[in-house]
């Protein structure tokens, strides 16, 4: 059972543009919520995580919306660069760490940037 | 920040032989690691969790007999494949967290089996 669920799976926007990626989870044990980039043949890299006491956390280009009650949230890039051209995977987790809590994936979204 | 160092990044060895696979946080304890499995254009797959100087906690349908962590101290954990078969090709990637939480991937060890 899938308990949290990536949209859209693949996505091309033009430079400049703000691709937006969504995901939705089920258990609502989970109270982190980060989103991982990765490249080919690297490791996923934290780009930016949220708590469910907030509803919008922005870092630089990088925005992440939650919604509690349709237990939703979802990435902007703003202004993005042919350099985010990347995957990008949506998470959530009991607990941000330690002691077991092991994180719930999406199946990602490969982004493309056209220059 | 955070740093996790994993060894090595690609690996290529001949079916029937044992690989062993490294994962160093290298500037925190890290008492939780993490071994995730995952396949081209996929998504993470975890296949076992450990803590310092305990057994690892496998996911359901992962041999633990093919697969054996070890995380013997609060830096280093390895994964060896054993008797290592073309099926076991993959791309493995260690996750390690420590006492203020989060989550530090390593950059993954690309696996061949020929």
């Amino acid at each position: 059972q899938q308990q949290v669920k990536q949209s859209p799976q693949s996505l091309i926007v033009q430079k400049g543009g703000i691709p937006i990626i969504n995901c939705a989870y089920e258990n609502t044990a989970f109270d982190y919520f980060p989103w991982y980039q990765q490249f080919p043949g690297k490791g996923p890299a934290l780009l930016i995580a949220i708590r469910p006491d907030v509803s919008e956390k922005k870092e630089g280009r990088f925005t992440i919306s939650f919604n509690k009650s349709a237990k939703q949230f979802s990435l902007h890039i703003m202004d993005s660069q042919p350099g985010d051209s990347a995957t990008y995977f949506c998470a959530a987790s009991k607990g941000s760490g330690g002691s077991n809590y092991k994180l719930t994936f999406g199946k990602g979204t490969l982004l493309t940037v056209n220059p | 920040g955070a740093v996790v160092s994993q060894h090595p990044s690609w690996v290529i060895c001949k079916s029937g032989t044992s690989v062993k696979i490294e994962c160093r946080s290298l500037d925190f304890q890290a008492t939780t690691m993490f071994w995730y499995r995952q396949f081209p254009k996929q998504s993470l797959m975890l296949m076992a969790t450990s803590n310092e100087g305990s057994k690892a906690t496998y996911e359901q349908g992962v041999e633990k007999d093919k697969f054996l962590i070890n995380h013997a101290s609060l830096t280093l954990s390895t994964l060896t494949v054993t008797s290592a078969h073309p099926e076991d090709s993959s791309f493995y990637i260690c996750s390690a967290s420590g006492p203020t939480g989060g989550y530090t991937f390593g950059s993954g060890t690309r696996l061949t089996i020929v």
